[in-house]
């Protein structure tokens, strides 16, 4: 069972690049997350998606962009990544048709310098 | 904002009870009471959530208040493994699509 599923796991980044987080389930869920969480600190979140074709805003989303092809697809645009997006980005997904619990990826840790 | 508050952190003997509190006085009537844990660096694991009555699995144990604006996660014999940040949620399992988690409450479990 993959479950969600993250790339890369970790990534260097030089300030000004443009860098995609893949992410990817495979549980057939509507609902689609992405969260940074910073040393020290809980889970923020960035963008969502309810169903494909939709997105929305979460706490933290400028500088970041979202979209939603698919079921099961929900990749993560830093356009022009700064310093300040150094964190790790966990991707989650959830059955809103039955607990509604949400299933999370392993994170992928990115360092922008 | 978050719509819960925890405690920062907590301490908890070995083979004890762990018992965690969470503060959502605003919670509204169709949303549920969740709490997810997270060790080190990994991604959050769900543990148990609850409308309004208490319930329990293999993890843990879930008291939610008669007026639903607290509960207590209790873990009924806390190992060295339990040790993790926990976090309380509260969302519409339907349509809970902003979900926001707070900073958590770190527990230490101490041999």
């Amino acid at each position: 069972i993959a479950g969600i599923t993250q790339a890369p796991t970790s990534q260097i980044l030089a300030a000004g690049r443009r860098m995609t987080l893949r992410c990817t389930q495979d549980m057939r869920h509507n609902a689609m997350y992405w969260y940074r969480q910073d040393l020290g600190l809980g889970l923020r979140l960035i963008h969502y998606s309810n169903t494909a074709g939709t997105t929305g805003k979460g706490e933290v989303p400028d500088g970041y962009s979202v979209s939603r092809a698919n079921t099961d697809d929900f990749p993560l645009t830093l356009a022009s990544a700064v310093p300040s997006q150094t964190s790790v980005y966990f991707c989650a997904s959830s059955d809103q048709y039955n607990t509604g619990e949400l299933f999370f990826g392993e994170g992928s840790r990115l360092t922008v310098l | 904002d978050a719509k819960t508050t925890q405690p920062t952190s907590m301490d908890c003997a070995e083979g004890r009870a762990a018992n965690l509190p969470c503060n959502h006085s605003t919670i509204s009537g169709n949303e549920y009471v969740y709490w997810y844990r997270q060790i080190h660096s990994q991604g959050p694991q769900y543990i148990i959530h609850g409308l309004k009555n208490n319930e329990t699995n293999e993890m843990a144990s879930l008291i939610i208040t008669e007026d639903r604006k607290s509960s207590t996660l209790i873990l009924p014999h806390a190992t060295l493994r339990d040790t993790a940040v926990y976090y309380c949620i509260v969302r519409v399992p339907w349509g809970g699509f902003k979900t926001i988690f707070g900073a958590g409450t770190r527990l230490f479990v101490k041999a």
